[in-house]
Order: C-alpha cells, then sequence, then structure tokens
C-alpha cells in the first residue's frame, strides 16, 4: 500500500503568491491533517478532517489558509496570500481514526521569498 | 486542552551511552502515547504506539516507559548509535475527538 503521498516536495514562491500543496492519504484512511513545521514552533496543526467533513480549522491560520478535501483520496492547502513568514515544512498525515496512529507523508518545503 | 511538555530539546550522547527523552501531560483520561522518530530532512515515522493499560513497552534498542500517576512519557534509547541522530517526538491522544498533541521535539545527536 502506498503511503501519504504529497507535492511538490518543494516549492518557492513570491511574497503575495497563492500556492497550492497537495496530499493523498492512505488508502481507506478516513481522518486527514494538515501540520505546519517550524524549528521555532514546532509542530501546529493546521486542518483536520474526518470523512470529508472539516473538524478543525487552526484558529490562528484561517485568515490565508484553507484547507478543501474535495473527495476522500485527495486534499489541498492553499495559501493566499503567502508571506515570508509562511515558509516552513508542511505535513498531511491520515489515520483511520478513532485516536489511531498517523502517518506523515515526506512534506513540502516551503520558501517564501 | 491537553499540553505536552517534552524534554529535553537538545541531546548530545557518545555511541554505546543511554539516552533519554521525556514528556509529560495534563490530561489524566490520555489513552494513546506516541514516539515518532524524523531524521534529517525525512517525514515523520511512528516507533511505537503505546496504550494506557502498559507502563513497559519494549522495542528494538528503546524503552518506552508510562507512568500515569505523575503522567509522565519517557522513551530511553539504550545503546545508542549514530544512526539515531534525528529528532524524536512524543505525542498524546486526548480522550476526545482525534486529536494527537505533540510535544516540541528533541534532537539527539549520537557522537563516534
Amino acid at each position: 500500500d502506498a503511503g501519504v503521498t504529497q507535492t511538490p516536495r518543494h516549492e518557492v514562491a513570491e511574497k503575495g503568491q497563492t500556492i497550492i500543496l497537495k496530499c493523498e492519504p492512505v488508502s481507506g484512511h478516513n481522518d486527514l491533517f494538515w501540520y505546519r513545521q517550524t524549528k521555532i514552533q514546532g509542530l501546529e496543526l493546521l486542518s483536520y478532517f474526518r470523512s470529508k467533513s472539516l473538524m478543525e480549522d487552526g484558529g490562528a491560520f484561517k485568515d490565508r489558509f484553507k484547507a478543501e478535501m474535495l473527495n476522500s483520496s485527495f486534499s489541498t492547502l492553499k495559501i493566499q496570500p503567502t508571506e515570508p513568514k509562511d515558509s516552513a515544512v508542511y505535513l498531511c498525515a491520515s489515520s483511520f481514526g478513532d485516536r489511531d496512529t498517523q502517518y506523515f507523508g515526506p512534506g513540502t518545503r516551503l520558501l517564501v521569498l | 486542552g491537553e499540553q505536552v511538555e517534552q524534554r529535553p530539546p537538545h541531546l548530545s550522547v557518545r555511541e554505546g551511552d543511554s539516552a533519554v527523552i521525556t514528556c509529560t501531560y495534563t490530561d489524566p483520561n490520555s489513552y494513546y502515547f506516541f514516539w515518532y522518530k524524523q531524521e534529517p530532512g525525512a517525514s515523520l515515522q511512528l516507533l511505537m504506539k503505546v496504550f494506557s493499560s502498559t507502563e513497559i513497552n519494549e522495542g528494538q534498542g528503546f524503552t518506552v516507559l508510562l507512568n500515569k500517576k505523575d503522567k509522565r512519557l519517557s522513551l530511553n534509547l539504550t545503546a545508542a548509535h549514530p544512526g539515531d541522530s534525528a529528532a524524536y517526538f512524543c505525542a498524546v491522544s486526548g480522550n476526545s475527538n482525534n486529536r494527537i498533541f505533540f510535544g516540541d521535539g528533541t534532537q539527539l545527536v549520537v557522537k563516534p
């Protein structure tokens, strides 16, 4: 079985641009998570979906971050407009649910100039 | 909500020494506990999932101890080797929904 896949692996954007990150969860998993990872803040939860429904939308990130899950096998995270402080690694994870183990994708390393 | 504190943030040991990383949590109803390893440039990989009913959990080259009374979870790497050099994260699953709360991570360096 394929694990969580994320594309692109690296993204460079100019300040003010719109970027879209993509994630495909493990087949059969019901829950999908988006995290941002930085050295200073550690792992921060951005969004959490259960069976495609948005369960949690990290309050501090609502302004310019929008995660969507149009079907059970694909999710996007849009950042609009990007700012230099958004430079980080964005991780997607999925799980069966009910406090089950989260499996992480390889991440997208974003650099905003 | 759940608060997870992980210590130390950085740890350097010699090859063959043991390395201990500890997390404390606040929710006494926490039920699932996790340790993840993140090698440089890679994503988080699950080391072990621990249930609240088991206090001592043996892995390959490491032991995870759970002290529910003190709300403390520890990862003990016995006889560390350079391949263990990585960031380690603990995670605690709260009693409601599927939220998992992560510690801030420990950067472990094992010197030859």
